[in-house]
This record gives structure tokens, sequence and C-alpha cells, in this order.
């Protein structure tokens, strides 16, 4: 059982390139999330998904996108990157189905990004 | 967003020594969690509470969920340096009730 799973762990972009980052969980949670956490700011939502084929917004959306065409991966994007993306982004899952534990958020390691 | 106020900061403290920390909001919470993140690493649930006034403890740590819900405490007991990193804790609503809302942290450092 690995849990919350993170590809790549770091990577550096040139200002407009684009990357995905892939999220997978392997614990059949309902929910994922995307953040970002950067010095001094704490944890801020990207984007989440309360199941297959849904998504919404968080708290810092633009210049990202998601997708969640599998329960168990959820794929963040950067169509063009920015230098105020560089930040450390984290993955999250939530609620095994049948139950009412809606609010246990587990966590991925993390993916450090750099954008220059 | 909202974020909840965690407080202290930062702590200094030597090692065997207990620990306190808290975190209020102005809006009540259903469930109040408590995370710890290493550097370098991602957060880590440490407790869950689930009813006003609950107690629980996972080894060396206690947390309490507030009588009004609007605050939660965790403490820990003779300090060991692996204890080392920051706390967070997040609050979860039954409105809204897929998302959690982070304190800013509590950052601990232990002197040697």
């Amino acid at each position: 059982n690995a849990g919350v799973t993170q590809t790549p762990k770091f990577r550096v972009l040139k200002t407009g390139q684009s990357m995905t980052l892939l999220c997978a969980q392997d614990m059949n949670h309902e929910y994922m999330y995307w953040y970002r956490q950067d010095p001094g700011m704490g944890l801020r939502l990207i984007h989440y998904s309360v199941g297959e084929g849904t998504t919404a917004k968080g708290e810092v959306p633009d210049g990202y996108n998601v997708s969640r065409l599998k329960k168990q991966n959820f794929l963040l994007g950067l169509e063009s990157a920015a230098p105020s993306q560089t930040s450390v982004y984290f993955c999250a899952s939530s609620y095994p189905l049948g139950t009412g534990i809606r609010h246990e958020q587990y966590f991925g390691p993390g993916t450090r990004l750099t954008v220059t | 967003g909202q974020q909840l106020n965690q407080s202290p900061q930062s702590m200094f403290i030597q090692e065997g020594e207990d620990v306190s920390m808290n975190c209020t909001s102005s809006s009540i919470f259903n469930t109040w969690l408590w995370y710890k993140q290493d550097p370098g690493e991602g957060p880590v649930l440490l407790i869950a509470l689930y009813k006003a006034g609950e107690l629980t403890s996972n080894g060396r740590l206690t947390a309490q969920f507030g009588i009004t819900r609007k605050d939660s405490f965790l403490n820990i007991s003779a300090s060991i340096p692996s204890d080392v990193g920051i706390y967070f804790c997040a609050g979860g609503s039954n409105f809204g009730n897929e998302k959690l809302t982070f304190g800013t942290g509590t950052r601990l450092t232990i002197i040697p």
C-alpha cells in the first residue's frame, strides 16, 4: 500500500514551458486535491476533485488545469509556466467511499518546481 | 482564503520539555486535524478529532477539540529530537465538506 505518490519529485522549467504533475493514490479515496506551499504562506488549495470525471477550483487556480480521468489519478498541468509558480506542490486524497471519514487528508511527498 | 490562527508561530525548547500549541477560528468546525511536516516531506496526519470536548492521544501527543468548536490544542510531552518540524492544524466543516481550512503552522525547534 503506497498511499499517495507524486511524479516527478523535482523539476526545473523555463518560463513559458509546460508540464504535468501526476498524483496517484491506492486507497480507493473519492476526493483528491492539489496544494501549493510557499514559505510563510502555508498550504493553499489549487484545484480539487470529489470524484472521477469531476474537478473544482480552489483558492489559487489561475495558471493551472487539472484532470481526473481515473479515480486513482489526479493530474495538475501548467500550460505556460511563470516564475510565480515556483513552489512545492502537494497532492492529497481523502474519503474512502462507504465511510463517513471525509476530512482526513493524506498527503504525497511533494514535487519541488522551479521556474526560471 | 481563510486560514486558522495558530500559535505560537515558532517554539525553541530543550529536549525533554513539554510543548503546547493551539489553533483558533472565527468559524465552527466539525472536525479538527493535526499534521506534522518534516523538512522536505509532505504533511503526515497525527490526530483526528470529531466531537466537541474530545481528548485524543497518540503516544506522547494529546489533542483536544474545544468545547466551542472554534479551537483545538495539541500537547507533546517529553519532547525528543524527532519532534522537530512544523505542526499544522486543520478544520473541516460539514458545509462544503470536501475541503479543509489549514493553520499557518507552528515551527518546533529543539535546542541541544
